[in-house]
């Protein structure tokens, strides 16, 4: 298995441009989450899904993140408009059938808002 | 808000010595995992321990978990250079609480 993917590696964009980081979890994974990393704040959970289905938003910073699992294979989060504060690193992980089993990381995604 | 929270922050040591890295959280837990995050990528779980457990053992690694101080320790024996890295503990709120929250982390330097 290739592990969780997430795409891109590296992302640079302007204040007020939207978005979009990827992620493909583990088959067979049913469960999902999306950390932020920043070395003021440490890893801060931002949602996670088990079933596709939005379990815990409430890391959600605000009205400007969102995320979607449309199926079990695929899922993205997006900042629409980014802000610099938005600058970090954002990792995706997965996990099988029990909730609170180990999670596998993906390698992230290195975001830098100018 | 943090659940964990690791101590010392940082840790530098001398290869073959032993390195002794520790997290304390604030509420009930089912588990406790310890990572590991190598600068640069993503983190890799090293150890879970379960609520009803005290020790746990992998190869060099020896976790010890006290519900009753809500303390884990994590010991790494004859360390390497490659064990750099940063060490995390995460527990999730107990019950079905499955939020895992991770603490800042101990920055290990293991010294050849």
């Amino acid at each position: 298995d290739a592990g969780v993917i997430q795409s891109p590696r590296h992302e640079v964009t302007e204040m007020g441009q939207e978005v979009t980081l990827r992620c493909k979890p583990i088959s067979g994974h049913n469960s999902l989450f999306w950390y932020r990393q920043t070395m003021m704040r440490g890893l801060e959970l931002l949602i996670y899904f088990n079933n596709n289905v939005p379990i815990d938003d409430s890391g959600m910073p605000e009205d400007r993140f969102s995320a979607k699992m449309p199926n079990a294979s695929f899922s993205t989060l997006k900042i629409q408009p980014s802000e610099p504060r938005d600058s970090a690193v954002y990792f995706c992980a997965s996990s099988s059938i029990d909730l609170n089993e180990k999670l596998f990381f993906g390698s992230g995604t290195q975001l830098s808002v100018l | 808000s943090q659940q964990g929270e690791e101590d010392p922050q940082a840790l530098s040591i001398q290869e073959g010595e032993n390195a002794t890295m520790n997290c304390s959280y604030k509420t009930s837990i089912n588990n406790l995992q310890w990572y590991r995050q190598n600068s640069g990528r993503g983190l890799v779980h090293l150890i879970l321990i379960r609520s009803n457990e005290r020790e746990k053992h992998s190869g060099r690694l020896r976790v010890t978990l006290d519900t009753s101080k809500k303390s884990s320790s994590l010991l790494i024996t004859a360390s390497r250079a490659a064990d750099t890295a940063s060490y995390f503990c995460a527990t999730d709120g107990g019950g079905s609480n499955y939020k895992l929250t991770f603490g800042k982390g101990t920055l290990l330097t293991v010294n050849p």
